[in-house]
């Protein structure tokens, strides 16, 4: 079974200039999360999904980030314009999704790098 | 809100020490608590997990009980191997679906 696929791995911008990064879940995961994670920190959510629909977007900062997940399945997030604060690995992840008996564990995918300068 | 607390980083050990990493919870209700590995240059996995009180959960050697009367999961292993080395996030999923994550310890197993 493929696990959760990200890319690009590593991305190198100027500030101001946009980025996106790509996602593609495990098969049959209805849900989907992006994650933050800055050096000595762990992930912080970003957005979840459930299907296509935005559950939780609370944490993502509209005002540069956008995301879609458009036919159920793979996922992109935007950021326009970068700024040097940006710096991270952004993490996708992937799960059987929500109901009862679902523990909730979370495949990660390898992470997008990213660094603004 | 919810939170978790880990030990602070980085831990050094020589081969066949004992380990254990702690972590503790803040959370409403009763979530679930895992143990994430990140071993370099890979993506986080799960290394175990506990869906309720008084459960044990095991995987590779490594062990955690989920404590509801301490609120903490910690990690621990009898022997540890050079192997081990990696990051260790405890994390907690609430039943609304919300996973909150601690910051990480770095282990590094010394021969």
């Amino acid at each position: 079974e493929a696990g959760v696929v990200q890319s690009p791995r590593y991305k190198i911008i100027e500030k101001k200039q946009p980025v996106a990064f790509w996602c593609n879940p495990i098969s049959g995961h209805n849900t989907l999360y992006w994650y933050l994670q800055n050096l000595g920190q762990g992930p912080e959510l970003l957005i979840r999904y459930e299907n296509e629909e935005a559950v939780d977007d609370s944490q993502l900062p509209k005002d540069r980030f956008s995301a879609e997940r458009l036919k159920g399945v793979d996922s992109t997030l935007k950021i326009q314009p970068a700024e040097l604060g940006d710096s991270a690995v952004y993490l996708c992840a992937s799960s059987k999704g929500g109901g009862q008996g679902n523990t909730g564990e979370l495949f990660f995918g390898e992470g997008s790098r990213l660094t603004v300068l | 809100g919810n939170s978790v607390t880990q030990m602070e980083g980085p831990v050094t050990l020589s081969e066949e020490a004992f380990l254990t990493i702690n972590c503790t919870y803040t959370a409403t209700g009763y979530p679930s608590l895992f143990w994430y590995v990140q071993y370099p240059g890979e993506g986080l996995q799960l290394l175990l997990k506990a869906t309720k009180a008084d459960d044990k959960g095991s995987n590779k050697g490594f062990e955690a009980t989920y404590r509801k009367e301490t609120t903490s999961f910690h990690l621990e292993k009898g022997s540890v191997q050079v192997s081990d080395s990696a990051v260790y996030f405890c994390a907690l999923r609430a039943h609304a679906g919300k996973s909150t994550f601690g910051d990480g310890t770095t282990l590094t197993v010394k021969p």
